[in-house]
């Protein structure tokens, strides 16, 4: 199958820190990745759009440097929360598609962020 | 852009009973419906999904239905059991990547 793996899974930092965020396709090359905000009791809402090799597209009102993304290879994209606040707590959520099409989305098991 | 809908926000059913969910969409280019399934602190898992040229799928006890004409699709669950219990959200593909998701459904399936 197709096994998206992301990290951690939990993490609580203090106001003002940064956090990175690791999504990696295990089994698979993914081009495309999309990284994903999910208030609770909500739908999913699409951050940005990274792919590899090339600079990140964001969606609408989504900050580029609050929410620093990094597609540096074809398994791996990493997003950083930095400078956190207590608004930027929420469930975070990686998407990958494989490489050379296929429109199957597979996700990771999600990041439960709190800042204090 | 894409618009995706989903109904009901909440479901009860009775184990054994069926459960159906539906979605509309409203860009008629749209080719693609997954439907997933999350469970509390986990990401979505890919349970089904449909391609426009097809009208039904099935697998198991899971089966989408696709309405083209009026644009909309739908999950249906049968012979429920409580591990069915979760959040189910259907989604369509907006161009080649964007993915648009519905609101939502939370299943509970009552022993």
């Amino acid at each position: 199958g197709a096994v998206v793996s992301q990290h951690p899974s939990r993490v609580i930092c203090k106001s003002g820190t940064s956090v990175k965020i690791e999504c990696r396709s295990l089994d698979f090359q993914a081009t495309t990745m999309f990284w994903y905000r999910q208030f609770p009791k909500q739908s999913l809402m699409l951050m940005a759009t990274s792919n590899e090799g090339s600079k990140a597209t964001y969606e609408q009102g989504v900050e580029k440097d609050k929410f620093l993304i990094n597609h540096a290879s074809l398994t791996l994209s990493t997003l950083t929360v930095t400078s956190a606040h207590p608004e930027d707590s929420s469930f975070y959520i990686c998407s990958a598609s494989r490489e050379g099409g296929g429109e199957k989305l597979f996700f990771g098991s999600g990041t439960q962020l709190s800042v204090l | 852009g894409e618009n995706v809908e989903q109904h009901p926000s909440t479901l009860s059913v009775q184990e054994g009973d069926s459960a159906v969910i539906k979605c509309t969409y409203s860009d008629s280019a749209s080719n693609y419906f997954p439907w997933y399934k999350q469970e509390l602190g986990k990401g979505p898992q890919l349970i089904i999904d449909i391609r426009s040229n097809v009208g039904e799928k099935k697998d198991q006890r899971i089966a989408v239905t696709l309405n083209k004409t009026a644009k909309h699709f739908s999950l249906h669950i049968t012979e429920t059991q409580p591990e069915d219990s979760a959040v189910y959200f259907c989604a369509a593909r907006e161009g080649t990547y964007k993915y648009i998701f519905g609101t939502g459904t939370r299943l509970k399936v009552l022993a």
